[in-house]
């Protein structure tokens, strides 16, 4: 099966420009993810969605970010204005939550953010 | 809320000894517990999970871990280290309550690197 699929993987702008990341989950699954890792640290939850509806964006930073998961598949992250302390990698993640894969989260590449 | 600590931002061994990365959680119920790898410039792939039933879980590339829920802890083991399994290590818990499953809780990471 096809993973999930993050762009880009890579994206440099200097600070107070906007940024958006675009995640396809693994067809089927109802619950994405997004995720930020900061260098030498391990990811932290920005949101959770089960299908169209965020249930967890407690800690989404929400004076500059935003995000949306139309028709309950793709789903796009945005920063505005961004900052120098942005500059992370973005994971998202999708899963299945019922059967033998109960609980396991699959993660695409990320998208490294880069501020200047 | 769930938390988790890894003993030890950086392990070192030798190419063929045993590999032994430490993992101690906190959960107020009963918890799914995850070893994920990450290789540099890629997504997190899941090694192994406990969920319930045997403690001793194996995993993919000779990896295992033993659930203690005495000691909350989730060290994973090699036997042998081969030079491939340099890698940046993640030990992560999921909770589950009457609302439904939170995302994961990541620990801050252990770097392994295996000297030939």
């Amino acid at each position: 099966e096809a993973g999930v699929v993050q762009s880009p993987r890579y994206k440099i702008i200097e600070k107070k420009q906007p940024v958006a990341f675009w995640c396809n989950p693994i067809s089927g699954h109802n619950t994405l993810y997004w995720y930020r890792q900061n260098l030498g640290q391990g990811p932290e939850l920005l949101i959770r969605y089960e299908n169209e509806e965020a249930v967890d964006d407690s800690q989404l930073p929400k004076d500059r970010f935003s995000a949306e998961r139309l028709k309950g598949v793709d789903s796009t992250l945005k920063i505005q204005p961004a900052e120098l302390g942005d500059s992370a990698v973005y994971l998202c993640a999708s899963s299945l939550e019922f059967g033998a894969r109960v609980g396991e989260l699959f993660f695409g590449e990320g998208s490294r953010l880069t501020v200047l | 809320a769930q938390s988790v600590t890894q003993l030890g931002s950086h392990v070192s061994v030798s190419e063929g000894a045993l590999v032994l990365l430490r993992c101690n959680y906190s959960s107020s119920v009963p918890p799914y517990l995850f070893w994920y790898v990450q290789y540099p410039n890629q997504g997190l792939q899941l090694l192994l999970k406990y969920t319930t039933g045997a403690t001793l879980v194996k995993g993919i590339n000779g990896f295992e871990a033993e659930f203690k829920k005495s000691e909350t802890s989730f060290h994973l083991t090699k036997p042998s280290a081969h030079m491939s399994d340099a890698a940046e290590y993640f030990c992560a818990v999921r909770v589950y309550s009457g609302g439904g499953a939170d995302g994961l809780t990541f620990g801050k990471g252990t770097h392994l690197i295996i000297q030939p």
